[in-house]
């Protein structure tokens, strides 16, 4: 069974910390790594991840796939209140036709002022 | 602004009737996803649509779940009949099959049954 991990489940920051938000995965016929962000409703899209080694950055935030040790991490630096919300990291699988994406049950990140 | 639309918002409900959910895709994707999140599961996919064509719901428990889309911009889930188990706040999702990843989010159904 395809597998994801958050780590850690909750944290509590001051604004203009750096957080890292760790996610580990085990999955058979792995297609891509994604994060979302949820706030108060639905997951918005962040990134999506192929490749190992290869970050991607948009803003303050950037993200970076490990395929060999099968984990990616979420950076944010100079955080704001903004950033408050639950970040959701999930797994694209194929399997013939069918498509999977299993969720993490996400980290808590609270960005106090 | 091109949005997923889901109704109704919220619904509560007794245990062993019916349920049944909305979702209007955005205008020109052809691929929409159920999904259900609770705190202790998180978000789970429940089934997905490309074109009208169910292509995968074994995420779904199939003895009282059923999916469907009748028409390009109306998906439905329906629950029947409900338990106090299925309470959960209901997504749909759509995109297009090039970009699967990028998937638009409805506000979401939040359904308690009692």
């Amino acid at each position: 069974e395809d597998k994801v991990v958050q780590s850690p489940l909750s944290l509590v920051v001051h604004e203009g910390d750096t957080v890292t938000l760790n996610c580990s995965y085990e999955v058979t016929n792995f297609r891509s790594l994604l994060w979302y962000k949820q706030e108060k409703k639905a997951p918005t899209f962040l990134f999506m991840l192929t490749s190992s080694g290869i970050e991607k950055k948009s803003g303050r935030l950037s993200s970076i796939l490990d395929k060999k040790e099968l984990f990616s991490i979420l950076n944010i630096t100079a955080t704001q209140t903004g950033d408050s919300a639950i970040y959701l990291c999930a797994v694209e699988a194929s399997g013939g036709s069918n498509y999977k994406l299993t969720f993490g049950k996400g980290t808590l990140l609270t960005v106090n002022p | 602004d091109a949005r997923v639309t889901q109704t109704p918002r919220h619904k509560v409900t007794e245990m062993g009737q019916e349920v049944t959910m909305r979702c209007q895709p955005i205008l020109g994707h052809n691929t929409v996803f159920w999904y259900r999140q609770t705190m202790m599961q998180g978000l789970e996919l429940l089934a997905y649509f490309r074109n009208r064509a169910p292509l995968d719901d074994s995420g779904m428990p199939k003895d009282r779940f059923s999916a469907e889309m009748p028409d390009a911009t109306l998906a439905t889930l329906k629950i029947q009949p409900s338990e106090p188990r299925d309470s959960a706040v209901y997504f749909c999702a759509s995109g297009l099959p090039t970009n699967l990843y990028e998937q638009y989010f409805g506000p979401g159904t939040r359904l308690t049954v009692t």
